[in-house]
């Protein structure tokens, strides 16, 4: 199976802030990794797919980029509602694997 | 608009098995899979299996093999996902997902509101 590897597993920032979080696959997976935002006690959102493609309605101060084994999403300039959890994932031959996710949290 | 809309809270003894349904509405059920995935309190998210509703296909992620089952009704448009032989550690949140390609990238963009499951004696 391809293991997914978030840093860091917490990270602490003020609003304004431009934040970067790293993810990396075990092994290639050419561009075939989506991100996600989780809030408590609320499901999943998708931000981001095939690595840097923005998803419909979410704000362009969130990035990502990558290929292979490493990618990044960056947000540009943290917002009070970026506070949360994020996830990336991976889908190989439908087989999915997620990160063991990020924590924004207000510094 | 999209939703899909998940059954209540379950509370379950060890060994036992627990169906969660996933009623869609929206758009065509058959047109797209369901994901099913898994959190459990304070953890990350752990993907179990995706369905096709057209043809029932399934797959199963290999952590749950010969426990997980997943099914469908399309005259009701609602998937289902049965877990077998209860254990405390099967205790989370479970989700269904719309699965989508984007681009190439499997993924799903619109998610259930989750259905809580305790494992306990």
């Amino acid at each position: 199976d391809i293991q997914m590897t978030q840093s860091p597993s917490t990270l602490s920032a003020s609003v304004g802030d431009r934040v970067t979080i790293t993810c990396r696959a075990s092994q290639s997976i050419s561009s075939w990794l989506a991100w996600y935002q989780q809030k408590p006690g609320k499901a999943p959102k998708l931000l981001i797919y095939k690595a840097s493609s923005l998803e419909s309605g979410v704000p362009s101060r969130f990035s990502g980029s990558g290929s292979g084994t490493e990618f990044t999403l960056t947000i540009s300039s943290l917002q009070p509602d970026d506070f949360a959890t994020y996830y990336c994932q991976q889908c190989n031959s439908y087989s999915w694997t997620f990160g063991q996710g990020t924590k924004v949290e207000i510094k | 608009q999209v939703q899909l809309v998940q059954s209540g809270a379950e509370v379950k003894k060890p060994g036992a098995s627990v169906k969660v349904s996933c009623k869609a509405s929206g758009y065509t059920f058959t047109s797209y899979d369901v994901n099913w995935v898994r959190q459990a309190t304070g953890q990350g998210l752990e993907w179990m299996g995706w369905m096709n509703p057209n043809s029932g296909n399934t797959g199963y992620a290999q952590t749950f093999q010969g426990r997980v089952t997943m099914t469908r009704n399309t005259s009701i448009s609602t998937a289902y996902m049965q877990l077998s032989s209860l254990r405390s550690e099967d205790t989370a949140v479970y989700y269904c997902a719309r699965g989508v390609d984007k681009g190439g990238t499997k993924t799903s963009d619109y998610w259930g509101q989750g259905t809580l499951v305790t494992v306990s004696s």
